[in-house]
C-alpha cells in the first residue's frame, strides 16, 4: 500500500480564498509531482521536485504554487482561487526516474463558487 | 492527437469474461505504465513494463517496442475490476525533464 497522502479530499471555497492543497510521502522518495485532472480526461503535469528546495513548473500552465522545504512534504497553494481552478488534483512520489514505479495519493477534488 | 491513444475509452463487461485495453503511442518511451483508478479518484499503479510481458493475478501486460503498442488484459473479469483504467508512458518536458504522458483512460464497467 502506498504511503502518500493529501488532504483534504474534497474542498468547496468561495472564490477569492488562499487555499493549500497537502501532500505528504513517508517513503523518503526525492522525486514529488502535483498533476491536474479535468472530469473524463488525462492527467496534465503542473509542478515537480526533484529534492528539497528543487521545484519546477510542469508543460500544464498553472497559477499555483509549490514548495519542497523537506523530503516528505511537497504542498501546493493558489493565493485566489477561481472557478477555473475547479479540478481534481493529484499528488504522486517516485524513488527514481519514468522508468521507477510512481505512487500516487487519493487525490483532491477541488470546487471553486 | 494524444502522444497516448487509449481503446476503448468505454467498455461494458459481464463478470467472467476476458477484457483487452489498448494503448499506443507516439512518443520514445523509457518504460510503460498501467494505473488503476476508483471512482473516488485514487490511482493504484497496477504495471511498469519497458519489454515483453508481466502477469500479477487476473492481470497481465504486453509491450511490444516496435509497434510502439500495450494491451492490458484481465481475465475472469469482476465487477471489482470496475475502474477507469489509464495508460501512461515516460516522455520528456519542453525544460527536457522526464516525465509522464497520460492517455484519457479506459472506463470499464464489470456487470455480475
Amino acid at each position: 500500500e502506498a504511503d502518500i497522502y493529501q488532504t483534504p479530499r474534497y474542498l468547496v471555497i468561495g472564490t477569492g480564498k488562499k487555499i493549500t492543497l497537502e501532500c505528504s510521502q513517508t517513503m523518503g522518495h526525492d522525486k514529488m509531482y502535483w498533476y491536474q485532472q479535468d472530469p473524463g480526461m488525462e492527467l496534465h503535469l503542473i509542478h515537480y521536485s526533484y529534492g528539497v528546495n528543487s521545484t519546477e513548473k510542469g508543460d500544464l500552465s498553472s497559477e499555483s504554487t509549490v514548495s519542497r522545504i523537506r523530503t516528505e512534504h511537497f504542498p501546493l497553494t493558489l493565493e485566489s482561487a477561481r472557478p477555473s481552478h475547479t479540478s481534481q488534483y493529484l499528488c504522486a512520489s517516485s524513488y527514481g526516474g519514468m522508468n521507477t514505479e510512481a505512487f500516487f495519493g487519493q487525490g483532491t477534488r477541488l470546487t471553486v463558487v | 492527437k494524444n502522444e497516448v491513444e487509449q481503446s476503448p475509452q468505454n467498455l461494458t463487461a459481464q463478470e467472467g469474461e476476458f477484457i483487452t485495453i489498448n494503448c499506443s503511442y507516439s512518443v520514445g518511451i523509457s518504460a510503460l505504465h498501467w494505473l488503476q483508478q476508483h471512482p473516488g479518484g485514487g490511482i493504484v499503479s497496477l504495471f511498469m513494463l519497458s519489454s515483453g510481458k508481466k502477469k500479477h493475478g487476473r492481470l497481465i501486460a504486453t509491450i511490444n517496442i516496435q509497434e510502439k503498442h500495450s494491451s492490458l488484459h484481465i481475465t475472469a473479469s469482476h465487477p471489482r475490476d470496475s475502474a477507469v483504467y489509464i495508460c501512461a508512458v515516460g516522455g520528456i518536458t519542453q525544460g527536457g525533464s522526464e516525465k509522464l504522458v497520460f492517455g484519457k483512460g479506459t472506463k470499464l464497467t464489470v456487470n455480475p
